[in-house]
């Protein structure tokens, strides 16, 4: 196991359209968490799950953004009518004791 | 917010022992002190973490204070790979040993200079 997969690396999209994420996380892991970072920041939570279930969302995880973990193992954060503030790195990350992240999806929302 | 304080940025030459210095001088007793760093466009990478007593591995050494108020990272020879953001985070340890939630600030830049 190579650690945490993201992919797509790279998405451009025009506002409006809706777009999905995968993270693949470390094999056994049972936590994984979704961040966003913005230029110049550091990584802002989102969300995370144990197992399939989704335990906590950060107020910045607006009603255009929904993720799921069917069966507790790959995850995908979709985010519906994308605005060019959605504009960001999405980090996935996953642990069974420390976390460790993927490489990042940059979403370009023009 | 986060609930450390790093400075901005800091230099260190290449070889030397690069001190990196985070204060937390509201962290809880249940609270670990997590120490990640971020290469340009790469994402967060795990670097040590630790509850009251030092720890060392083959990346880094962590310092707490005897009051848990402060720490320092130290790359005890730097060299031009170790130029990263280094964020220093204060998080509980979930029941079964999983770390929380954590809440970065903005981190240390450090640049390694040859």
């Amino acid at each position: 196991d190579t650690g945490v997969s993201q992919n797509p690396r790279h998405k451009i999209t025009k506002r409006g359209q809706n777009v999905t994420f995968r993270c693949d996380p470390i094999s056994e892991h049972n936590r994984l968490y979704w961040y966003r970072q913005t230029l110049g920041q550091g990584p802002e939570f989102l969300t995370y799950f144990q197992n399939e279930a989704q335990l906590e969302k950060s107020r910045l995880l607006s009603d255009r953004f929904s993720a799921e973990r069917p069966k507790g193992s790959f995850s995908t954060l979709e985010i519906q009518r994308t605005e060019q503030g959605d504009s960001a790195m999405y980090l996935c990350a996953s642990s069974l004791y420390e976390a460790f992240f993927g490489q990042g999806t940059r979403l370009t929302v023009v | 917010d986060a609930k450390t304080t790093q400075p901005t940025s800091m230099d260190c030459a290449e070889g030397r022992a690069a001190n990196l210095p985070c204060n937390h001088s509201t962290i809880s007793g249940n609270e670990y002190v997590y120490w990640y760093r971020q290469i340009h466009s790469q994402g967060p990478q795990y670097i040590i973490h630790g509850l009251k007593n030092n720890e060392t591995n083959e990346m880094a050494s962590l310092i707490i204070t005897e009051d848990r108020k402060s720490s320092t990272l130290i790359l005890p020879h730097a060299t031009l790979r170790d130029t990263a953001v280094y964020y220093c985070i204060v998080s509980p340890m979930n029941y079964g040993g999983s770390q929380g939630n954590l809440i970065f600030g903005k981190g240390t830049k450090l640049s390694v200079k040859p």
